[in-house]
């Protein structure tokens, strides 16, 4: 079974540019999650997706950040502009279902805001 | 949400078992014990999860008391493989939308 696949691996950036990441779920996998991780420590949920629907983006700073899901299936996520304390690994992940605590993670892109 | 306390690091050698335990004194009914494994450059990785007693799969065991006020992850005859970042996370497994929420975590560092 293919994991979650993000892409890119690695961004560097200047502040003030924009960027995006995506990701394919697995497939099958109603739920889509991203996350930031800033090193050192645990990840922090951004944005959920139920199929192509937000059911929680609390956390997500809305001034700059954007998500979407169309079609419910792939998702991507962007960054304008971009600051330095947006420097992270952002993962994603999907699970079969909401309020399933086995989420499956990508490998995570890591961004360099320079 | 309940919170979560576990040590921010812990240190053990090849061959032996070793043992993480996590505090969340304010545990409700329908909560949830999971635990999530990270290793350098790669996202979490689910490990185990567990209500009461003891659950055991081909990875680790989980240990949590009648009060359910803790718990302990426990990881036989480590190899250097399983040196990661340990995550312990409590929530309602009942709640539609509930959402991992991930604490610093312990980092486990096995030596030769």
């Amino acid at each position: 079974e293919a994991g979650v696949a993000q892409s890119p691996r690695y961004k560097i950036i200047e502040k003030r540019q924009s960027v995006a990441f995506w990701c394919n779920p697995i497939s099958g996998h109603a739920t889509l999650y991203w996350y930031q991780q800033i090193l050192g420590q645990g990840p922090k949920l951004l944005i959920q997706f139920q199929n192509n629907g937000v059911v929680d983006d609390s956390q997500l700073p809305k001034d700059r950040f954007s998500a979407e899901r169309l079609k419910g299936v792939d998702s991507t996520l962007k960054i304008q502009p971009a600051k330095l304390e947006d420097s992270a690994v952002y993962l994603c992940a999907s699970s079969l279902r909401a309020g399933v605590y086995e989420q499956y993670f990508g490998p995570g892109t890591r961004l360099t805001v320079t | 949400l309940a919170k979560t306390t576990q040590p921010i690091s812990m240190d053990s050698y090849e061959g032996q078992e070793v043992n993480i335990t996590c505090s969340h004194n304010n545990i409700a009914t329908n909560d949830y014990i999971t635990w999530y494994q990270q290793f350098p450059s790669q996202g979490p990785r689910f490990i185990i999860q567990g209500y009461k007693t003891k659950v055991t799969n081909e990875v680790a065991s989980l240990f949590i008391p009648a009060d359910r006020k803790s718990s302990t992850l426990s990881l036989p005859r480590v190899s250097l493989s399983d040196t990661a970042v340990y995550y312990c996370l409590v929530g309602d497994m009942d709640t539609g939308f509930q959402k991992l929420v991930f604490g610093t975590g312990t980092r486990l560092l096995v030596s030769p």
